[in-house]
């Protein structure tokens, strides 16, 4: 059973402040990995994909994986009120459908 | 770029009726679209992979012959919803996989809020 585990939240953080978000998942030989950001009664948007080992920077968001611990993790920085939504991680097996795995997502509020 | 449709947008249909939702990549061809479902407070579930020219695969506990899937091109792939009840009711959202730079990514359509009466 492949697995993506996230925690529910909701993670509170305050405007301007760095917001972390974890995610694990169970399959060793997953390949590719994906933050999708959805706000309430919309469809999820992605954010960013990594694929490699280390640290992917994109504006205020940075995304880190560590395949020998089976995580990835996003860092908002200078957070905002807007950024308020629930994050989901998702895993890629690249089996050829390139079906994903989807975590549960972690709610996140910026207060203002 | 990537842009992906989903019509209708939102459906309410009476108890037993047939529901079908159109998902189309608008500017790009997408051999594989896959079919989520999302429940309140809950996690994106796939329901079906639909590829070109071929028949779905379907998610275990996923009845075929309930939920049709039709992938007739490269720009469009429906989801039918067969005799719908009230606890078909959900968000029905659609991606279209697009291949660039030898990574695949999903691109997701705005979704389908079913409520069955």
């Amino acid at each position: 059973q492949k697995e993506v585990e996230q925690n529910s939240g909701p993670l509170s953080v305050p405007e301007g402040a760095i917001a972390s978000l974890n995610c694990t998942y169970s399959d060793r030989g997953s390949q590719s990995f994906f933050w999708y950001r959805q706000y309430s009664g919309k469809s999820p948007e992605l954010i960013m994909f990594i694929y490699s080992n280390g640290d992917k920077e994109d504006g205020r968001f940075t995304a880190q994986l560590n395949k020998a611990s089976q995580y990835v993790s996003l860092l908002i920085r200078d957070s905002q009120p807007s950024d308020s939504a629930t994050y989901l991680c998702a895993v890629n097996q690249d089996s050829g459908y390139s079906t994903l795995t989807f975590g549960k997502g972690t709610m996140l509020l910026v207060s203002p | 770029g990537a842009v992906v449709s989903q019509h209708p947008s939102r459906v309410i249909c009476k108890s037993g009726t047939s529901v079908k939702i159109e998902c189309r990549s608008l500017d790009f061809q997408a051999t594989t679209m896959f079919w989520y479902r999302q429940f309140p407070k809950q996690s994106l579930m796939l329901m079906a992979t639909s590829n070109e020219g071929s028949k779905a695969t379907y998610e275990q506990g996923v009845e075929k012959d309930k939920f049709l899937i039709n992938h007739a091109s490269l720009t469009l792939s429906t989801l039918t919803v067969t005799s719908a009840h009230p606890e078909d009711s959900s968000f029905y959202i659609c991606s279209a996989e697009s291949r660039s730079g030898g990574y695949n990514e999903q691109f997701f359509g705005p979704g389908t809020r079913l409520t069955v009466l």
